[in-house]
């Protein structure tokens, strides 16, 4: 399974966007990025997914990047309750989903 | 959208006794779910793959014998935390999949488990 890194924790202003990255530099080609979130004490939520083409949802916009290596998820205005841990998940469907660290995010009044 | 519930939300027990987790997929037919644990400040961890009709399939360093499972329904899978101590004590989250693609897996709200 790829491996990903993403920062422990930032921090957005209500109302702006945030921009969330991963990197998954050894992600294989059949794999997708699979976003999900989780709040305090909740089961995580599915955001968005994608293979190679940038997706966009009522959610979220995921930007991949050419080589794959890395992806970016943009809550385009954020609020008060997107406060949550984010997760970047590569993911071989079929398989087993396997969480990583993930982000920590603050969004703040 | 789909919907899977746990339960109980909490539990306290016993060290020593025994506790059984439910996990249901409400609307849809569950042909795999899986259980997860995650301790205070940590990511979630994948215990353990639980497929109908056959046995569930644990994780490297998941006890089977202590962490028992049961799918015997396309809707049902439990978790049945055997001789509980408190070192099991932790949150622990089923998801239900009706298919291959992993946005048709839907997580439980979790139950926390406390063994005093």
């Amino acid at each position: 399974d790829a491996k990903t890194t993403q920062p422990p924790s930032m921090d957005c202003a209500e109302g702006r966007a945030a921009n969330l990255p991963c990197n998954h530099s050894t992600i294989s080609g059949n794999e997708y990025v699979y976003w999900y979130r989780q709040i305090h004490s909740q089961g995580p939520q599915y955001i968005i997914h994608g293979l190679k083409n940038n997706e966009t949802n009522e959610m979220a916009s995921l930007i991949i990047t050419e080589d794959r290596k890395s992806s970016t998820l943009i809550l385009p205005h954020a609020t008060l309750r997107d406060t949550a841990v984010y997760y970047c998940i590569p993911y071989n469907q079929g398989g087993k989903l396997i969480f990583g660290q993930g982000t920590e995010l603050s969004v703040k009044p | 959208g789909a919907v899977v519930s746990q339960h109980p939300s909490w539990v306290i027990c016993k060290s020593g006794t025994s506790v059984k987790i439910e996990c249901r997929s409400l609307d849809f037919q569950a042909t795999t779910m899986f259980w997860y644990r995650q301790f205070p400040k940590q990511s979630l961890m994948l215990m353990a793959t639980s497929n109908e009709g056959s046995k569930a399939t644990y994780e490297q360093g998941v006890e089977k014998d202590k962490f028992l499972i049961n799918h015997a329904s396309l809707t049902l899978s439990t978790l049945t935390v055997t001789s509980a101590h408190p070192e099991d004590s932790s949150f622990y989250i089923c998801s239900a999949s009706r298919g291959a693609r992993v946005n048709e897996a839907f997580f439980g709200q979790g139950t926390r488990l406390t063994v005093v």
